[in-house]
């Protein structure tokens, strides 16, 4: 069974700070990766996709790396602002006939002016 | 806006009424999923339905019924409910499963 764990569960940074978020899974058959941000009260926005035959993507100030036969991915925000605070979220669709997606609790980012 | 539509956005309901949630998806897509989000709790994926066949069934109990009666529509019609059914309900598409999947804002559901 898949299991996906995020640390730190919650982030606090000042404004411009480089920034790290990490995701493990315990399963490495997986079909891709996917980061997710969710503002209160809101839906999720995807943010980054990653193949399992993939390293990395790239989206602006985002940048998404994933090691299949370790079990992690991480995501890296650049000059944090304001409006990144939110719930990033790491989702792993496993690959077979399911494809059975699982998520992560999620990480909550807060940065501060 | 992400080109899905969830609605209503609130419900309160009691154990005993019967009620359903709507999703409409605008991106011409061809799966479906509804998810569940407890507090504290990861995303539970619940239904998938591609080229509105149900593909996937996560052992949800039988007073959620989900109907998909097209690509773009997808319903989850709830039966005496349990508290712990509270939840935000999320749906959200996709081109194709295993590609990037686009979600509404979610049903706030609260059942008493």
């Amino acid at each position: 069974k898949q299991e996906v764990t995020q640390i730190p569960a919650a982030l606090s940074v000042p404004e411009g700070e480089n920034l790290v978020l990490n995701c493990s899974f315990t399963d490495s058959a997986i079909y891709n990766l996917q980061w997710f941000r969710q503002d209160p009260g809101k839906g999720l926005t995807s943010l980054l996709l990653i193949q399992s035959s993939q390293r990395e993507q790239t989206s602006g100030r985002l940048n998404a790396s994933l090691d299949k036969s370790s079990g992690r991915s991480t995501l890296y925000i650049a000059a944090s602002q304001p409006g990144d605070s939110a719930t990033y979220l790491c989702a792993v669709q496993n690959s077979g006939g399911y494809q059975k997606v699982t998520f992560g609790i999620g990480t909550k980012l807060q940065v501060i002016p | 806006e992400t080109g899905v539509t969830q609605t209503p956005r609130h419900l309160v309901m009691g154990m005993t009424n019967k009620k359903s949630l709507k999703c409409e998806q605008h991106l011409g897509h061809n799966a479906m999923y509804w998810y569940k989000q407890s507090a504290k709790k990861p995303l539970e994926l619940m239904f998938v339905y591609n080229f509105k066949e149900q593909t996937e069934n996560n052992s949800v109990p039988s007073r959620f019924s989900p109907e998909c009666p097209n690509s773009s529509h997808l319903f989850l019609h709830l039966h005496t409910l349990q508290p712990e059914d509270s939840a935000l309900y999320l749906c959200a598409s996709s081109r194709a499963r295993g590609e990037t999947q686009y979600f509404g804002p979610g049903t706030r559901l609260l059942v008493l």
